[in-house]
């Protein structure tokens, strides 16, 4: 079965970056895109960006274009997202979903961001 | 940028009464690309329907989506206790993908 295990819980300080892993499983890793999405407390989800497994390609939300970069590795069946310059209003879930093309069939269980001084 | 307005905010309904959810867009979604999710509390979403009309593997069939362009409604026909959680449409016809607001179906 396809599964998607996100990496545990962070805090980071403001200014600081945080990196989050997915490691996926029950299927071919580079047939599917994978797409990071996260949700601040009382706010709805908001999408950051997607990277082509195959061909390792992101794509960014104009919103995070500056603060974001999404990789993989294939060998680890792994994506990442890594975003910098973190502030007290990037605390939240932030999730992994696999990708058919941008439809969100399986998520990961989600990373608790917390941005605190 | 499609806007996903959610209606209503919540539902506050008894066992085995139908909901009703509306998702409306603030222009065409392409194709009809259009999908809705379930969120519990401390759980990531859960795809129910995409397409605007299939429902995802393992859904209970009680559970239906319907419309098309700008207005999309989400039926769940008989509710039973565990539906209650948070109820998400998402776009996936256009970048960037955006999600509604949300509609809370509370059980009585």
């Amino acid at each position: 079965q396809v599964q998607l295990v996100q990496s545990g819980a962070e805090v980071k300080k403001p200014g600081a970056s945080v990196k989050v892993s997915c490691k996926a499983s029950g299927y071919t890793f580079t047939t599917y895109a994978m797409h990071w999405v996260r949700q601040a407390p009382g706010q709805r989800l908001e999408w950051m960006g997607w990277i082509d497994a195959a061909n390792g390609d992101p794509k960014y939300s104009q919103n995070f274009q500056d603060r974001v970069t999404i990789t993989r590795d294939t060998s680890a069946t792994t994506a990442y997202m890594e975003l910098s310059s973190l502030t007290s209003e990037d605390t939240a879930m932030y999730y992994c979903a696999r990708g058919e093309q941008w439809l969100m069939r399986y998520w990961g269980q989600g990373t608790l961001v917390t941005v605190s001084s | 940028e499609i806007v996903l307005t959610q209606s209503p905010g919540t539902l506050s309904l008894s066992p085995g009464e139908r909901a009703t959810l509306s998702c409306r867009a603030s222009q065409s979604v392409g194709r009809n690309y259009l999908a809705w999710y379930q969120q519990k509390p401390g759980q990531a979403p859960r795809l129910l329907i995409s397409d605007a009309s299939s429902r995802a593997t393992g859904i209970a069939d009680r559970f239906s989506g319907s419309g098309s362009g700008t207005d999309f409604t989400l039926t769940i026909s008989r509710l039973e206790p565990e539906d209650s959680a948070v109820y998400l449409c998402q776009q996936y016809a256009d970048a960037p993908i955006n999600f509604g607001g949300g509609t809370k179906v509370e059980i009585k």
